[in-house]
């Protein structure tokens, strides 16, 4: 069935340190994942996304990994600030679906 | 210059009564949903739509309908609410699988 979860419910990092969130994924027909920020009292915000064809993607100070053989995904934050202080979804859409299947989600805290 | 912008941003009200939430994309996009976030911040779809035409109804109770005047607008109309329809309400456009969300509607039903 279709299931999109997280290894850990909470991450607390220092300042400057390098956070990494994880997502496991069930459905190996899903072909695209996005990574989402949510701020307190607002929506969703994109961070950065990934094709299933690609098993690493880098943005600014973030960067994204792919592993399909054990349904895997990760968001790595570089030098975390404390603005990047939120809950991390990630999010799987299987081929020729318009349905976007989130996670459960990760806050994230990071200390001064 | 609000891409996705829903309202009222917080909707206080008791059971029973009939309620609707409006949202508005000035992004061109073709497809609109609605998302349902609960107090364990677990985001579900509810609705999408394509240019107007409904082409996801997850398991959502039919006192839920969506309307779609045009493609820039997906409005929610709740008929007879309940206690368990409190809950965090995100409407959201979605361009190449991308979706961009507005800042949500906190229902309360008392």
């Amino acid at each position: 069935g279709e299931s999109v979860g997280l290894h850990l419910p909470t991450l607390s990092v220092q300042e400057g340190d390098n956070s990494i969130i994880n997502c496991a994924y069930s459905n190996s027909a899903s072909d695209y994942f996005i990574w989402y920020k949510q701020e307190s009292g607002k929506g969703p915000q994109f961070i950065i996304d990934i094709r299933s064809n690609m098993d690493k993607r880098q943005g600014q100070r973030v960067t994204v990994l792919l592993n399909k053989t054990v349904k895997h995904l990760s968001l790595q934050i570089a030098a975390t600030q404390p603005g990047d202080s939120a809950v991390y979804f990630c999010a799987e859409r299987k081929g020729g679906s318009e349905k976007l299947v989130f996670g459960k989600g990760t806050k994230l805290t990071v200390n001064p | 210059d609000t891409a996705v912008s829903q309202t009222p941003k917080y909707l206080v009200t008791q059971m029973g009564n009939d309620k609707s939430i409006k949202c508005e994309q000035n992004l061109g996009h073709d497809t609109m949903y609605w998302y349902k976030q609960d107090s364990k911040k677990f985001l579900k779809i509810m609705f999408s739509y394509n240019n107007k035409e409904l082409i996801i109804n997850e398991t959502v109770p039919n006192r839920f309908s969506p309307k779609s005047p045009d493609k820039a607008h997906l409005n929610l109309h709740i008929n007879s609410l309940e206690l368990g329809d409190s809950a965090v309400y995100f409407c959201a456009s979605s361009q190449e699988g991308k979706l961009f969300f507005g800042s949500g509607t906190q229902l309360s039903v008392l």
